[in-house]
């Protein structure tokens, strides 16, 4: 039982690139989080899907977008990467009215 | 946005004393939630207050609900090596909802 896995687990972009990452979890949740941390600001919420089909902006949504792919899957893109972007990134997921959030392990990104 | 501010930023202690920890918000919650955060790794869930004035224990760690639902007191007893870490606070207006603000961390290290 992996619980919520993220991959890759390091990336380097140079300004402007594009990529995608990944995260897949296996408890059957309903809604899965993306969220980025960042030194001394604890975690802020990107984007959320409560459901499969849904997804909604969370506290910082600029610059990403997200593909709910299934229920397992939630994918967190960056068109254009910024330096600004450089951060660690959280995906997490729960059943619904139920506590708590399970985090993936994250993916440390560094925009050069 | 809703802000948590989370304090001492950081604590260096000796193995065996107890140490605190809090989180004060600018609006109310219905739910406060500890995690504790180990070196590259997500935030594990410590524990989850759901009613004002809760006082809630996970072995030596205990958790209060503050009376006026804007701040939750983390507690923990008899430090010991593997209690180093980073502690999240984080509030929500619903029950443990889609929108969690977290403070922003208290570091913990232990002097053995």
């Amino acid at each position: 039982n992996a619980g919520v896995t993220q991959t890759p687990k390091f990336q380097v972009l140079k300004t402007g690139q594009s990529m995608t990452l990944q995260c897949a979890q296996d408890m059957n949740h309903n809604s899965m989080y993306w969220y980025r941390q960042d030194p001394g600001m604890g975690l802020r919420l990107i984007y959320y899907s409560a459901s499969e089909g849904t997804t909604d902006k969370g506290e910082v949504p600029n610059g990403y977008n997200v593909s709910r792919l299934n229920k397992r899957e939630f994918s967190l893109r960056l068109e254009s990467a910024a330096p600004s972007q450089t951060s660690v990134y959280f995906c997490a997921s729960r059943r619904p009215m139920d506590s708590p959030l399970h985090f993936g392990n994250g993916t440390r990104l560094t925009v050069t | 946005g809703q802000q948590l501010n989370q304090s001492p930023q950081s604590m260096f202690i000796q193995e065996g004393e107890d140490v605190s920890m809090n989180c004060t918000s600018s609006s109310i919650f219905n739910t406060w939630l500890w995690y504790k955060q180990d070196p590259g790794e997500g935030p594990v869930l410590l524990i989850a207050l759901y009613k004002a004035g809760e006082l809630t224990s996970n072995g030596r760690l205990t958790a209060q609900f503050g009376i006026t639902r804007k701040d939750s007191f983390l507690n923990i007893s008899a430090s010991i090596p593997s209690d180093v870490g980073i502690y999240f606070c984080a509030g929500s207006p619903g029950k443990a909802g889609n929108m969690l603000t977290f403070g922003g961390g208290t570091r913990l290290m232990v002097k053995p």
